[in-house]
């Protein structure tokens, strides 16, 4: 089944360590997103990407990166520099403005 | 980046129809309104969207003022499983695929 998988559902790191949560769909969507959820708040834009090898900063996009060298791919690694990393963790994919914008069940990230 | 607005929670009773309003005063041409909702501790899951004329589907009915500075997502009978936060989003076309949440509505069914 087509779809957008991320994984893992929770994880658990200590602070100072860099994180990569990943994100994989396998609906030749072109444009990807990711998205930051802290309790009882919206969804904040931390990057976007339209293409390989091409990604945009959103909102809140300091201690974060993302790489995008695969279509189906597009990893987001919390860094040490992010003061506040503890949160629900999002990705997107879509094809355009037209259509849809399919999302994953989230990463839970909790750093102690 | 166009913003919306919408208020924070609304109560419907089960059954009967909930009408969610959202003001989009500075969109765009290229812009079109997506409404989605999300479930506790899930994804957000697509509802319906448009651009300009009014949309039905399985789900709801998205109605879209003429001069489209405002919308109103209709859930025609609402059950206890439509309990969720509701987002109007303005998805920027154009060269820049940008899609942006606000804060959402709070839907609460009453049973």
């Amino acid at each position: 089944d087509g779809g957008i998988t991320q994984s893992p559902k929770y994880l658990f790191r200590k602070e100072g360590q860099n994180v990569t949560l990943s994100c994989e769909q396998n609906l030749n969507h072109d444009a990807m997103y990711w998205y930051r959820q802290d309790p009882g708040q919206g969804l904040r834009l931390i990057y976007y990407s339209q293409i390989v090898n091409d990604f945009q900063k959103g909102d809140i996009a300091e201690g974060y990166s993302v790489s995008r060298e695969k279509k189906e791919s597009f990893p987001l690694t919390v860094t040490s520099a992010q003061k506040n990393p503890t949160a629900f963790y999002l990705c997107a994919s879509s094809t355009t403005v037209d259509t849809e914008a399919f999302f994953g069940q989230g990463t839970r990230l909790t750093v102690v | 980046d166009a913003k919306t607005t919408q208020p924070n929670s609304m109560e419907s009773n089960e059954e009967e129809p909930v009408h969610l309003p959202c003001n989009h005063s500075t969109i765009s041409g290229t812009d079109y309104i997506h409404w989605y909702r999300q479930l506790p501790s899930q994804g957000p899951e697509y509802v319906i969207h448009g651009l300009t004329s009014n949309v039905n589907n399985r789900m709801a009915s998205l109605a879209i003022a003429e001069d489209r500075k405002s919308s109103t997502l209709i859930l025609h009978r609402a059950t206890l499983r439509d309990a969720a936060v509701y987002y109007c989003i303005l998805y920027s076309g154009g060269s820049n695929y940008k899609l942006t949440f606000g804060k959402g509505t709070l839907l609460t069914v009453n049973p």
